[in-house]
């Protein structure tokens, strides 16, 4: 167990529906990043916050949304869904000061989108 | 803008033999950490090792290394006496510091390695 939680795993749904990925940090992380992994694929950087706050935007559809609330989850909010959204979404945290140690990464919510 | 590239989609070694990941970057930052990042057929991103820009001396964790080439913008991946349990796609990252703060990873789009027995 990383102490990164993500729920759900795995997730079906039809094109066109909403969906809302949930992320618990590693106890004291106050940044949550969120990032979208397509099959045999690298890792694409979709959104940061930190300690409720948006901190940085990267490669992120206007279609999806995210926000952390004061008790540090994280939720990533997926609408109007197509096949291509089909894909691991990793949720990580890291540590409050630059120490550089990197991410803790949970285990990753399988989306498919049928 | 900053990019990782591996060069390398695929790789295979035999069990207890050695195998190097090529791994080189671009960034105009000074400040920052790269990583090599293991991903398992369980799909769980597992740290391997990491290196701080500034130390010029190379990271090594028990059977992984790495040589760091500032300069060259170059940070490869050794794995000594490769086991089959190595078997993984293998991320390079990095990642830039500003205000002491952590940015967002960077990745590459990985090598797949493979150890046969």
């Amino acid at each position: 167990d990383s102490g990164v939680t993500q729920t759900p795993k795995h997730l079906i749904t039809a094109t066109g529906q909403r969906v809302t990925l949930r992320c618990s940090p590693r106890s004291g992380d106050l940044s949550v990043y969120w990032y979208q992994q397509s099959l045999d694929q690298g890792l694409q950087f979709l959104i940061q916050y930190y300690n409720g706050e948006e901190r940085a935007k990267g490669n992120i559809l206007e279609r999806f949304s995210a926000q952390q609330f004061p008790d540090l989850h994280s939720e990533l909010n997926l609408s109007s869904l197509e096949l291509g959204d089909s894909a691991l979404y990793f949720c990580a945290s890291s540590e409050p000061i630059g120490t550089g140690d990197g991410y803790t990464f949970g285990s990753g919510t399988r989306l498919t989108v049928v | 803008a900053q990019t990782v590239t591996q060069s390398q989609p695929e790789m295979s070694v035999q069990e207890a033999e050695t195998v190097t990941l090529s791994c080189t970057y671009d960034t105009s930052e000074n400040n920052y950490y790269l990583f090599w990042y293991k991903q398992p057929p369980s799909r769980q991103m597992i740290l391997v090792i990491r290196q701080e820009a500034y130390k010029q001396q190379n990271a090594t964790e028990n059977r992984f290394s790495v040589n760091f080439q500032k300069a060259a913008k170059s940070f490869s991946l050794k794995i000594s006496d490769s086991q089959l349990g190595d078997t993984a796609m293998y991320f390079c990252a990095f990642m830039i510091l500003r205000g002491g703060s952590q940015g967002n990873l960077i990745f590459g789009k990985g090598t797949k390695l493979s150890v046969k027995p």
